[in-house]
């Protein structure tokens, strides 16, 4: 089955650092990807919405300035937490499709702790 | 403003009891609908997905779809403790005019087999 891949599964940064996240589709081309956030014993959030090639689209609340995301190939989404705070811990997941009304694929998540 | 709604629980089964998982949506428009499991701490995993009415088994899942009704539903049979975890409904509808297609999550259920 299709396979995303996340990477750092766990990171510790210091306060004020960034942090890079990396998503890849190994056996698919991915046209949009999504990345989540959870906080402990809550719902996904989903943060923003990554297309290949054009700007990502952000929710409500989230901000861009903060979480940079860039969608470069078919394959590769990255979101970058810029001057991380004690706040930013959570727990990042990215997932990627493909096509129309093909599954949601889920990497692994990236568990985040600023110090 | 889509949604997706499902009963947070928990639902607790005994084990080798049916447990039975339930969703409505209120786009009638939604055109494919996706069951995921998430074990605490981990990200989720599509465990089941289904796009025409009526039922799908895999195994000691089925999924059910009542398009009429805007209500799917996830039944696992035989439950072991293992099954314990939150189960995710998302529900996949087109956005007007934009030609993407939008996935939208419900809060989940919990879901907690007892030996």
């Amino acid at each position: 089955g299709a396979v995303v891949s996340q990477h750092p599964s766990r990171v510790i940064c210091k306060s004020g650092t960034s942090v890079k996240i990396e998503c890849r589709s190994l056996d698919f081309q991915a046209t949009t990807m999504f990345w989540y956030r959870q906080f402990p014993k809550q719902s996904l959030m989903l943060m923003a919405t990554s297309n290949e090639g054009s700007k990502a689209t952000y929710e409500q609340g989230v901000e861009k300035d903060k979480f940079l995301i860039n969608h470069a190939s078919l394959t590769l989404s990255t979101l970058t937490v810029t001057s991380a705070h004690p706040e930013d811990s959570s727990f990042y997941i990215c997932s990627a499709r493909g096509l129309g009304n093909s599954p949601l694929h889920f990497g692994n998540g990236t568990r985040l702790t600023v110090t | 403003q889509k949604e997706v709604e499902q009963n947070s629980g928990p639902l607790s089964v005994p084990e080798g009891a049916i447990a039975s998982l339930n969703c409505t949506y209120s786009d009638r428009g939604s055109q494919s609908f996706f069951w995921y499991r998430q074990y605490s701490g981990k990200s989720p995993e599509l465990i089941m997905f289904i796009y025409s009415n009526g039922d799908k088994e895999d195994g000691r899942f089925t999924a059910q779809l009542n398009k009429a009704s805007q209500y799917v539903s996830l039944l696992i049979r035989d439950s072991q403790p293992s099954d314990s975890a939150t189960y995710l409904c998302a529900v996949n509808s087109r956005n007007s005019g934009a030609g993407s297609y939008q996935l939208t999550f419900g809060k989940g259920t919990k879901l907690s087999v007892i030996p």
